[in-house]
Formats: structure tokens, C-alpha cells, sequence
């Protein structure tokens, strides 16, 4: 069965440009979860949604980062303007109705903002 | 602010040997997994406790619960060099087991 699949792998992108992270879940799972994780803060959780639902926002840094899951099978993150501050590696996870507390990663996104 | 603390930190070591590496809170969480993540992918699942003072073995891998459930501990075996990475402990928050809490990671080198 394909993971969670991530794209791009690798983006390095100007201070200020727009940049758009995108997930596709694994098959039938209904909670899907953005994280990002850097050396300093380690893991933190941004947002997740519930059956295409956002559920808890409060991770999110600030106005400048939005995401969307309009179907159960697609989600996206934007940076709208990115900041040098924003580089990190995000991760989009997704958990399964009858995976108890079990959550399946991406491979994750590097984001570079220079 | 619930906060679970990852010791050591960095762990180089020689294969062979043994080590033990903890997850510390003074929260009580209602389950808590380590995690295992290698360099350019993402953190995999290798166990989840649940019972207080509970043990799993996973190979070589030995995890404990604590009794009060506030804390973990993960011991390797006679570590070998595919043991290298980042070891991560998450706690599910007892009100909410849908956000996980994360500990900052002991990174593990294990040279040959």
C-alpha cells in the first residue's frame, strides 16, 4: 500500500514568494495532521483535520500559513509570504479509523527560505 | 504546558554495546510511543505503551512505562550500526488523544 505522499521533496524558495506543500493521505484514513520540525523546537504539530475538517489550528504560527484539505485524499499548506524563519523540514502524517493512536509519515518536505 | 524531555540528547556509541535512553514528564499521559526517524524520512511507529509499569521487548529494543505513567524508557541490546537515528517519545494527552506531545529526540550514532 502507498504511505502518505508528499510534495516537493526539496524547495528552496526567495523571502516572500509563495510557497504550497501538498499531501496525499493514505487511502481511508480520516485524521490528517501537518507538523513541522526543526533542530531548536523538534517536532511541532501546525494543524489537523478530521474527515476533511479542520479541527485544531492552534499550531499554526500565524497568518501567513493556511491549509486546505478539500477532499479526503488531498491536503495543502501555504506560506504566503515566506520568511527565512519558516525553513524547516514539514511533515504530513495521517491516522486510520481503527489504528488507535498510530500516526503514518510522509517523507517529508524541505523547505528552504532564503 | 504538558512537556516530555528526552535524555541524553546525542548518544555516540560503539557496536555492541548497550544503552538506555529516557522520556521524562510531569504530565501523566494516557499512552506514550517511541518513534524512530532516519535521516531524510519521516518518524516510524515502533511501539506504544499503555499500562503503567508496562514492558514491551521489540528485538533488541526493550521499552518501559513508568508506574505513574509519566515517563519512558527505551534500553538497546548490543546496538548495532541500523540502530542510527533519531529516537522520538510522543504522549498521547489524557484529554485529548488526538494530539500527540513530542520529546525533542535523542539522536543516536552507533559506529562499527
Amino acid at each position: 500500500d502507498a504511505g502518505v505522499i508528499q510534495s516537493p521533496r526539496h524547495e528552496v524558495t526567495e523571502m516572500g514568494q509563495e510557497v504550497t506543500l501538498r499531501c496525499k493521505p493514505i487511502s481511508g484514513h480520516d485524521y490528517l495532521f501537518w507538523y513541522r520540525q526543526t533542530m531548536m523546537r523538534g517536532l511541532e504539530l501546525l494543524i489537523y483535520f478530521n474527515n476533511n475538517v479542520p479541527i485544531d489550528d492552534s499550531g499554526m504560527p500565524e497568518d501567513r500559513f493556511s491549509a486546505k484539505m478539500p477532499n479526503a485524499s488531498f491536503s495543502t499548506l501555504k506560506i504566503q509570504p515566506s520568511e527565512p524563519r519558516d525553513s524547516a523540514v514539514y511533515f504530513c502524517a495521517s491516522r486510520g479509523p481503527y489504528s488507535g493512536n498510530t500516526i503514518y509519515f510522509g517523507e517529508g518536505s524541505w523547505l528552504t527560505v532564503v | 504546558t504538558q512537556l516530555l524531555e528526552q535524555s541524553p540528547q546525542f548518544l555516540s556509541i560503539q557496536e555492541g554495546e548497550n544503552l538506555t535512553v529516557y522520556c521524562n514528564s510531569s504530565s501523566v499521559f494516557s499512552s506514550l510511543q517511541w518513534y524512530r526517524q532516519e535521516p531524510g524520512e519521516g518518524p516510524v511507529l515502533l511501539v506504544t505503551v499503555v499500562t503503567g509499569g508496562e514492558v514491551k521487548k521489540l528485538k533488541r529494543l526493550t521499552f518501559q512505562f513508568g508506574d505513574a505513567r509519566k515517563d519512558s524508557s527505551l534500553h538497546i541490546t548490543a546496538a548495532q550500526p541500523g540502530d542510527t537515528g533519531l529516537y522520538l517519545c510522543a504522549g498521547a494527552d489524557a484529554g485529548n488523544n488526538r494530539k500527540l506531545i513530542w520529546g525533542l529526540g535523542t539522536s543516536l550514532a552507533v559506529n562499527p
